[in-house]
Formats: structure tokens, sequence, C-alpha cells
């Protein structure tokens, strides 16, 4: 079965400092990798997404994140956190073969940033 | 263009008693999801739906929680008899695809807590 690892429940970072979110997948074949942020009460929204093609895959708000297949690992980085970038991130998985195509998510890193 | 709208936003049951929660997707999509999200534990996939079918119910308990998704209206997640267990946040979303899902658009969510 599918199952995404977030290790960190919680981060807490400088503002202006740099930021690495990890996550790591399990998936039978080729995954569809996401990552999504939940601000306090509100839904999920998409920041980036991997299907193919170039690994390091660019997003919203200034966020990237690299597939690593050889380490199961898409990792979310920041080169300067904002504070507004307080949140809850989520990892995801899912993919059209090998697994449900259904997205799998971690159970979140909270990410809390310091004047 | 409206987002995918949940209401309530917040829902008070006394155990015992039914839950319903409504979910309306994104004009123009036909596949609903719905999760829930407990503390510290991430999203967990329930059910998914098109348009008067249940695709994949994998996720839901087998007792007191049914889905439906009908040809108008919203699709409604129904609890019956709740218990304490079940407070959580029931998050619905949508997407313009089904297999395989590109990108989930997410509603507020719905707060259920059980006295």
């Amino acid at each position: 079965a599918q199952s995404v690892t977030q290790p960190d429940i919680h981060i807490t970072v400088s503002e202006g400092a740099s930021l690495e979110l990890r996550c790591n997948y399990s998936y039978g074949a080729t995954p569809y990798l996401f990552w999504y942020v939940q601000s306090p009460g509100q839904g999920l929204q998409l920041l980036l997404k991997y299907f193919s093609g170039d690994t390091l895959v660019q997003g919203i708000k200034g966020f990237e994140a690299e597939f690593k297949r050889s380490q199961s690992s898409f990792n979310l980085r920041k080169p300067s956190v904002h504070w507004s970038d307080a949140a809850e991130y989520f990892c995801a998985v899912g993919g059209a073969s090998g697994g449900s195509y259904i997205p799998t998510f971690g159970r979140g890193t909270s990410l809390i940033v310091h004047p | 263009n409206a987002g995918v709208m949940q209401n309530p936003r917040h829902l008070v049951r006394r155990r015992g008693q039914e839950a319903r929660l409504r979910c309306s997707p994104m004009k123009g999509h036909s596949h609903v999801y719905w999760y829930r999200q407990l503390p510290e534990e991430g999203l967990k996939f329930m059910v998914y739906l098109q348009k008067e079918n249940i695709i994949d119910e994998s996720g839901m308990p087998k007792e007191r929680f049914s889905a439906e998704f009908p040809k108008e209206g919203p699709s409604i997640l129904r609890i019956q008899q709740v218990v304490r267990g079940d407070s959580a946040a029931y998050f619905c979303a949508s997407s313009p695809n089904g297999m395989p899902v590109e990108k989930l658009f997410f509603g507020s969510g719905t707060q259920l807590s059980v006295l």
C-alpha cells in the first residue's frame, strides 16, 4: 500500500532563513507527488506537483521541491521564509498505476516562523 | 468562479444523533472526495464519488457512515448515531479528472464536535 512519511511534526525557523520540509513516500510505480499547504481554519491549497520530467519542480509562493527516486523523497524547500508561510504542510502521493490513484497524505508538518 | 463549498463550517451533535455534511464541488467538477482530519494524523481518505456513483469507499467505516452525490445537488456525507470518536474536521475536495488525480481543490471543511 502506498504511504507518505513526514518525519517532522513541527519545524521552527526564523524569518528570512531557508527551509526544508522532508517527505518520504512508498509507491509501487512512478508516483505523482504533491505538496499542499493548509492555513488555520482553511482547506488545503496545492503548492506544487510532480508527475514526470524535470525532477526539480517550482511551485507557488517561491516554493520548490526535488524528486529523488533513489531516496524515495520529495522534500520541499524555500530559500527565504516569510512570516506568512506559517502553516501546516502536507505531502501526498498518488498516481496512475502501481497503487491508488487517490492521493494519500502524510500527517503534516507544522511550520512556525519566528520574527 | 466559486470554489468548493462546504456547510456547515461547524456542527455540534450529541451522541446518538445524526450528522449531515454537505459539499458542493467547483463548477464543472464531477469528482468528489471526502477526507477526515484528526489532530496530528493528517488527512485520511474516506470515499470517492462521481455523479450518482460511489467509485471507491475503501476508507469509509463499515457502519454508520454513508455518502452520496446525487444527479442534482451537493454531495452528502452522513454519519448516523455519532460517537465522540467521530469528532474531527471533514474535508471535501473536487477535481475535474478522475484517474489519475492531478489536482484536488479543497473546501474549508466542516468541524464536527460530538458532545
